[in-house]
């Protein structure tokens, strides 16, 4: 089975760059989305396709995928940013599969 | 609005079956596809099944492969997930997820059921 490896956290300065990386076999060569969840919230994509943002998520938020890791990059990190991001892809189209997730921590 | 509103979840023994239910609305549903994404208490997200858009297609996580069924009713705009044999590990929130159209994330989700199983 197909696996997406992340770190369970990551900790960053207000106003500062957030990387979360997503490792897999490959992940370069299917598209990654990634989730924002909080605290008893739903998730919600905050990049989808690799590197594209759904309207309303803000600019700071991009993505990128290249070889075996994608990674979600949070410019300019604020305290509403906090929460916990989970990487998916597709394992032959139509399985899905979820990193481990990473909690952000803004401090 | 798009809405996905999940029920059914509820507390049930070791063994036991359970069906949960999504309802949609806002969009014409019969034109995408969906899945049941699970998360235990305090734990990451589980995708645990997708059927597409007509239901000729089904795919299962395989910790619950030959236990948990998926399907769908276009005419009522509701998906299905009927759980089988259900073990203290399906302990969960349940949400339902509309696969976007180029197939490849999840645009919109539902506030989650829980299924509890214990004795």
């Amino acid at each position: 089975s197909y696996d997406l490896t992340q770190p369970p956290s990551v900790s960053v300065s207000p106003g500062q760059t957030a990387s979360i990386t997503c490792s897999g076999y490959k992940l370069g060569d299917k598209y990654a989305s990634w989730y924002q969840q909080k605290p008893g919230q739903s998730p919600v994509v905050v990049i989808y396709q690799d590197n594209k943002r759904p309207s309303g998520i803000p600019e700071r938020f991009s993505g990128s995928n290249s070889g075996n890791t994608a990674t979600l990059t949070i410019s300019g990190t604020q305290a509403v940013d906090e929460a916990d991001y989970y990487c998916l892809a597709w394992d032959s189209g139509t399985v899905g599969v979820f990193g481990g997730g990473t909690k952000l921590t803004v401090l | 609005e798009v809405q996905l509103v999940e029920s059914g979840g509820d507390v049930i023994r070791p063994g036991g079956s359970l069906r949960l239910s999504c309802a949609a609305s806002g969009f014409t549903f019969g034109d995408y596809g969906l899945s049941w994404v699970r998360q235990a208490p305090g734990k990451g997200l589980e995708w645990v099944s997708g059927i597409t858009w007509n239901g000729d297609r089904t795919d299962y996580a395989d910790s619950v492969k030959g236990r948990f069924t998926i399907s769908r009713d276009n005419a009522k705009n509701s998906l299905f997930l009927q759980m089988n044999t259900l073990r203290p590990e399906d302990t969960a929130f349940y949400y339902c997820a509309r696969r976007e159209n180029s197939g490849w994330y999840f645009d919109y989700w539902g506030q989650g059921t829980l299924v509890t199983v214990s004795s």
